[in-house]
């Protein structure tokens, strides 16, 4: 069974622009939730989707946003980049719940200069 | 507000020992707890998941414990073999809200 993908891995932006970052999950998952991962912050929730629909959302301000197919396959996208939206993004999927067993891809290396 | 803290932040040992990672949050209103890895520069691995009402798990060498009312875990690597050098998080499922809360991770090497 093929495992979490994201496109693309490394990404480089300037501020003012925006970016657009795909995760197709674990085939039959169809629960993508998305993090962010900075030195300083550590890991953060951004938000989960569930069947096409957002289910829960951390705390981050509206510049970020996400939207999941049919397929359950997912993207979210950041307008406006700011330096500080330099992240690594990890997406993850499970079978049901965003409480079940995660299983993360390799992320996407996001550089904002 | 739950917050998750890892001790050590970093651990060095020589190959062959057996060691432990531990990992504390504040609020004991979890579904579960989680240990994963992650490799520099990578995404994150699962290693063990531990449901509220369980006291612990088990996947070769390594063992979680959870005391749930006490809001403590850890994670016990045993014979550990440089192959073992990552980074180690923690993460709690909240049960207000379903999301993942995570610690910042103990950094593991390895010396062979």
């Amino acid at each position: 069974k093929a495992g979490v993908t994201q496109t693309p891995r490394y990404l480089i932006k300037t501020r003012g622009q925006q970016v657009t970052l795909s995760c197709s999950p674990i085939s039959g998952h169809r629960s993508v939730s998305w993090y962010q991962q900075t030195p300083g912050q550590g890991l953060q929730f951004l938000f989960e989707y569930f069947s096409e629909t957002q289910r829960n959302k951390g705390n981050f301000p509206g510049r970020f946003s996400g939207r999941q197919f049919s397929n359950s396959r997912s993207e979210m996208n950041v307008s406006t980049l700011e330096l500080g939206d330099s992240a690594l993004y990890l997406c993850a999927s499970s079978s049901a719940t965003s409480y079940n067993e995660q299983f993360f891809g390799p992320g996407t290396r996001l550089t904002v200069l | 507000k739950q917050e998750v803290t890892q001790i050590p932040a970093a651990l060095s040992v020589p190959e062959g020992e057996n060691l432990v990672l531990n990992c504390s949050f504040t609020d004991s209103a979890i579904y579960n707890l989680q240990w994963f890895r992650q490799d520099p520069g990578k995404g994150l691995t699962s290693l063990l998941l531990i449901q509220s009402s369980q006291r612990e798990q088990t996947s070769g060498r390594l063992n979680a414990s959870l005391d749930k009312s006490s809001g403590r875990s850890t994670l016990y690597i045993a014979a550990s073999q440089p192959g073992d050098s990552a980074t180690y998080l923690c993460a709690v499922t909240q049960v207000s809200n379903y999301q993942l809360i995570w610690g910042a991770g103990t950094k593991l090497i390895i010396k062979p």
